[in-house]
């Protein structure tokens, strides 16, 4: 059964910390990870990974795949109060091409980023 | 665009009726399927099609059905309800070349 655990699985920071998630997987025919953002609705996007090594970034959110340990990690840099949020992540994988958006997904990290 | 809509934001059941949560994308994706988010157990999958026609289960589909007779429509059908059935469903849909999912607002049940 693919299974992805996120930890930790809350954290309460101050405004202008840095924070590491952490997000490992187990899943058969891995495709991709993905990191999303939720906070009082629906998940948006934050970035697809699907190579080993090869950082991504967007601002001041950053995140890096590692395929032999199975895991990946989103940075926040800087954080601020509008970064509170739940942080999930997912991971995706092959099946006769037919399983784009199968999703097995974490149970998410709950950020709570003081002033 | 509109990206992924879903009706209704909100509908409270009595245990035994049923009803289907509407879905519609407007960006011309191949794949839509249905996730269910309750506390402590993240976004499980309940159906999935990739293409007009063609549906398949996901990790929980039982107490629902979906159909898929448009590229646009994906509603999903609570049979009977359960207060089981309690829980935020989102809709979501990709490209099949894309692959990363774009959500819906969601739709709060609640099963009484």
């Amino acid at each position: 059964e693919d299974k992805v655990v996120q930890s930790p699985l809350s954290l309460v920071v101050h405004e202008g910390d840095t924070v590491t998630l952490n997000c490992s997987y187990e899943v058969t025919n891995f495709r991709s990870l993905l990191w999303y953002k939720q906070e009082k609705k629906a998940p948006t996007f934050l970035f697809m990974l699907t190579s080993s090594g090869i950082e991504k970034k967007s601002g001041r959110l950053s995140s890096i795949l590692d395929k032999k340990e199975l895991f990946s990690i989103l940075n926040i840099t800087a954080t601020q109060t509008g970064d509170s949020a739940v942080y999930l992540c997912a991971a995706s994988a092959n099946a006769g091409g037919t399983s784009y958006g199968k999703l097995t997904f974490g149970q998410g990290t709950i950020l709570t980023v003081h002033p | 665009n509109a990206g992924v809509t879903q009706t209704p934001k909100f509908q409270v059941l009595k245990t035994g009726q049923s009803m289907t949560l509407q879905c519609a994308q407007d960006m011309n994706h191949e794949y839509m399927s249905w996730y269910r988010q309750d506390p402590g157990m993240g976004l499980r999958l309940i159906h999935y099609s990739v293409g007009a026609g063609i549906t398949d289960q996901g990790e929980v589909p039982n107490g629902y059905n979906v159909s898929r007779s448009t590229t646009e429509d994906f509603p999903l059908r609570l049979l009977s309800a359960a207060p089981s059935q309690t829980s935020v469903y989102f809709c979501a849909s990709s490209s099949l070349l894309r692959g990363s999912l774009y959500f819906g607002p969601g739709t709060r049940l609640t099963v009484t």
